[in-house]
């Protein structure tokens, strides 16, 4: 596709629910990143994905959050046990290479009820 | 610990005026900036970057200034236009990381 496209757009789910969020990056573009935007904040880095490996994922907030990028493509985030504290966008953006132009997608709305 | 900040959460400017957006940070190890725009629902925008072995870039109405010695950059819009009217992001990072880091956005308003 032309861009980063996220699905889904909003996600409603109850507290303690297991969650994953789809990210699918542009075509040839080989670095991933998710970040997670709380209300009136700025994005906040989760993980980096050069190809199929986490190069960071420093900024996983605990043990709940998880990614993965199996072919060095498409990513899933996923979130177990999911709180109320992880209602937030999430966005996922990808780049050519290292380089730090990134490409947003349009995030996915996850509320925890 | 806020790395990068936007102190000004808002701006109002008249259309055809400049538009002038400030960002100051405090890890001396980011040597590379980017503004951001963002429209509601939608997800950043790469408006404008800088290294820090410039002091400007410039790109046609979109200016960044660098400041290293006071740890400030600014974003200058002229003229401002309505369409301009979004949330914009100060964003660093530090040498070969790949994370960046935001500030928390200001909300620029151009009314005619």
């Amino acid at each position: 596709g032309a861009g980063v496209s996220q699905t889904p757009s909003n996600k409603v789910t109850e507290k303690g629910k297991y969650v994953e969020l789809r990210c699918d990056p542009i075509s040839g573009h080989t670095a991933l990143y998710w970040y997670r935007q709380s209300l009136g904040q700025g994005p906040e880095f989760l993980i980096y994905f050069q190809g199929t490996g986490a190069a960071d994922d420093s900024g996983l907030p605990n043990d709940r959050f998880f990614a993965v990028r199996p072919e060095g493509s498409v990513s899933t985030l996923k979130i177990q046990r999911t709180e109320r504290g992880d209602s937030a966008v999430y966005l996922c953006a990808s780049s050519r290479q290292r380089d730090t132009e990134a490409f947003f997608g349009q995030g996915t709305r996850l509320t925890v009820v | 610990d806020q790395q990068v900040k936007q102190n000004s959460p808002s701006l109002s400017v008249q259309e055809g005026r400049i538009s002038i957006l400030n960002c100051d940070y405090t890890n001396s190890m980011f040597d590379y900036f980017l503004w951001y725009k963002k429209y509601p629902a939608e997800g950043p925008t790469f408006l404008i970057s800088i290294s820090s072995i410039k002091d400007k870039n410039e790109d046609g109405r979109f200016t960044v200034f660098l400041n290293k010695s006071a740890k400030h950059l600014s974003l200058h819009i002229v003229p401002s236009q309505p369409g301009d009217s979004a949330v914009y992001f100060c964003a660093a990072s530090e040498g070969n990381t790949d994370k960046l880091i935001f500030g928390t956005g200001t909300r620029l308003q151009v009314f005619p």
